[in-house]
């Protein structure tokens, strides 16, 4: 599976939107872009996840470049039970692959009152 | 509530004992995979199980861990002779493949809340 970079933490402030980017420049065709959090103590957390298409549910919205080299989750309006630790992860959709999922270090969003 | 469940949420034991951890996963989900995520990492892939077969184990999980899925129902993870490189966080997930937007398969996993294993 492809590696991804994110950065280490960032800061936003209750009310805004917060916007998470990822790096995957080596990300292959029939490989997913998936996002996970982590809010401190619990099981990381399906958010959202898009192979090439921008994709929006009721928690966030993924942007994928045009190239799918990098993405960008968006929470439209931060709130502070949003802080958490949040994970991008590449992963191939189909296969035969047994679908582990691959954390890095993620980045740690903290919203701010 | 994510729906798998883990048992206990806590266990503090001393070097050298076995300890064994439960998941129960959404019972609908045919597929269960057991992580481990140590402080300030995240989590690392352990084994998987589709039903009942064990079909990956990682390199992470020595001879000292063995994990089983009787019935293809609920997992245990036994740890023997645990050591104190052993402390982590212990997590459970399931997932089961559906058909998503555009007719591709999807398959995100539901977590539970982990065990928190401490060796003294």
């Amino acid at each position: 599976d492809a590696k991804t970079t994110q950065p280490p933490s960032m800061d936003c402030a209750e009310g805004r939107a917060a916007n998470l980017p990822c790096n995957h420049s080596t990300i292959s065709g029939n490989e997913y872009v998936y996002w996970y959090r982590q809010i401190h103590s619990q099981g990381p957390q399906y958010i959202i996840h898009g192979l090439k298409n921008n994709e929006t549910n009721e928690m966030a919205s993924l942007i994928i470049t045009e190239d799918r080299k990098s993405s960008t989750l968006i929470l439209p309006h931060a709130t502070l039970r949003d802080t958490a630790v949040y994970y991008c992860i590449v992963r191939v959709g189909s296969g035969g692959s047994n679908y582990k999922l691959t954390f890095g270090k993620g980045t740690l969003l903290t919203v701010n009152p | 509530d994510t729906g798998v469940s883990q048992d206990p949420r806590h266990k503090i034991t001393k070097r050298g004992q076995n300890v064994t951890f439960r998941c129960d996963p959404i019972s609908e989900h045919n597929r269960l995979y057991w992580y481990r995520q140590t402080l300030g990492q995240g989590p690392e892939f352990l084994t998987y199980f589709q039903n009942e077969a064990q079909l990956e184990k990682s390199r992470l999980l020595s001879d000292r861990f063995s994990a089983e899925r009787p019935k293809g129902s609920f997992s245990t993870l036994e740890i023997q002779r645990t050591e104190q490189g052993d402390s982590a966080m212990y997590l459970c997930a399931s997932s089961q493949p559906r058909r998503a937007s555009g007719g591709a398969r999807s398959y995100e996993q539901y977590f539970g809340p982990g065990t928190r294993l401490t060796v003294t």
